[in-house]
Parts: C-alpha cells; sequence; structure tokens
C-alpha cells in the first residue's frame, strides 16, 4: 500500500521569499516520487521526479526537492518565488504496480 | 518528446447523452493508459488502467458499464461516459507511459485534460 500525504492545503508567500511545500509519504517498496504542478484548467506538468538515484532533486524553474527516507519526505522547495509559480502542486508516490497515488494537493498563492 | 493529447479539450452533452473523450501520445508508444477524474478543487483520482489490446482494469467504485474503455491502438485510448448525468460532469485527464522509456521509475505523461459538463 502506499499513501501520500500533503500537510497544507494552501500556502501564500511574497514574490522573491522562499517557497517550501511539504510532502509525507508511505510506500511499502521503495518508492519513486514526483511533484506535478496544474495551473488552472490545465493539464499536469511534471516538475521533478525521485528514482532512487540523488536524493537531491533538481526540477525545472529552479524547483528542488531532497528525498528523506528517516523522515518518509520529500518536501518541495524554491529559494525565490515568482508570480508565475501561483498553482496547485501534487506530490505523488508511485511504486511496483506503476499506479500513481496523488496527493490532495497544496495551492500556492503568491503575494505581490 | 512525450506528448499526450485529449479530445475535445471541453464539452457540454445533454443528459442522456454519451460523450467519447480520446486520449492520444503523439510521439511515443504506450501499451499502457491512465484515465484520472478531477472533482474541482480536489485532487485526481484514478479510474482505470487502459491496456492496449485487452479490457481495462476499474477501480473499485468506478462503473465500467458507464465509463466504457477502448485502447485499440499503442497511442489512442477512448474514454466513452455513457448516459452522461449532471454528476459526471468533471475533469477527465488521461496519461500514459512511454513503452521505450526506463521503467524504474513509472513516469507517466499527462493530457491537458478534458472538461465534461453535462447539462
Amino acid at each position: 500500500a502506499q499513501s501520500v500525504t500533503q500537510l497544507d492545503s494552501h500556502v501564500s508567500v511574497s514574490e522573491g521569499t522562499p517557497v517550501l511545500l511539504r510532502c509525507n509519504y508511505s510506500s511499502s517498496y521503495s518508492p519513486s516520487l514526483f511533484w506535478y504542478v496544474q495551473h488552472p484548467n490545465k493539464g499536469l506538468q511534471l516538475l521533478l521526479k525521485y528514482t532512487s538515484a540523488a536524493t537531491l532533486v533538481k526540477g525545472i524553474n529552479g524547483f528542488e526537492a531532497e528525498f528523506k527516507k528517516s523522515e518518509t519526505s520529500f518536501h518541495l522547495t524554491k529559494p525565490s518565488a515568482h508570480m508565475s509559480d501561483a498553482a496547485e502542486y501534487f506530490c505523488v508516490v508511485s511504486s511496483l504496480n506503476e499506479k500513481l497515488t496523488f496527493g490532495t494537493g497544496t495551492r500556492l498563492t503568491i503575494i505581490p | 518528446g512525450a506528448v499526450v493529447s485529449q479530445h475535445p479539450s471541453w464539452v457540454i452533452c445533454k443528459s442522456g447523452t454519451s460523450v467519447k473523450i480520446e486520449c492520444r501520445s503523439l510521439d511515443f508508444q504506450a501499451t499502457t493508459m491512465f484515465w484520472y477524474r478531477q472533482f474541482p478543487k480536489q485532487s485526481l483520482m484514478l479510474m482505470a488502467t487502459s491496456n492496449e489490446g485487452s479490457k481495462a482494469t476499474y477501480e473499485q467504485g468506478v462503473e465500467k458499464d458507464k465509463f466504457l474503455i477502448n485502447h485499440a491502438s499503442l497511442t489512442l485510448s477512448t474514454l466513452t461516459v455513457t448516459s452522461a448525468h449532471p454528476e459526471d460532469s468533471s475533469f477527465y485527464i488521461c496519461s500514459a507511459r512511454d513503452l521505450a522509456g526506463p521503467s524504474s521509475y513509472n513516469e507517466q505523461f499527462f493530457g491537458p485534460g478534458t472538461r465534461l459538463t453535462v447539462l
């Protein structure tokens, strides 16, 4: 069994300040972990993925995430928020059966 | 590369009619495609796994006779919502896994979604 918990349903940050979106996972097997972004009425875009290689993963648009097995966490960060980062973010876990399990999402609001 | 398209992007239909949504992998082959449903301001819920040349596998609680899935080729899967009702109104998103891609991380490529409104 696998599950994902996104600890914050809504995060607001000022433009230019750091972003932290939290995600904890549970998986019976070595998981693959993903962060996807969804802009309003759009499909999902992959930000980054963890696939059992380096634990610090760098993605697109300046985002990165660190896989911490001891904490079962995969938090998403960005040093400086931009207005275009405002969107819904989903943490996703996958294991042997290829099915993706989505977190409930975190809505990121950027304050000008 | 790895582009997935959906058609139509939005559709409005009358209650009782059927609607077909297409999902295509444009530049890769996919033996497996997935269909998700997303209600407003909620997460994606997997409805079914579509397998080329065989029957789809439905998640618990999803009516297979209502949501007909056909995966006729390595680049096309269709979802038909039969006898649609207002409660079927939702955002439907498909995804596909690249057959030639590494299997170690199960990445799926998502379509842009189809918004269905049933009047």
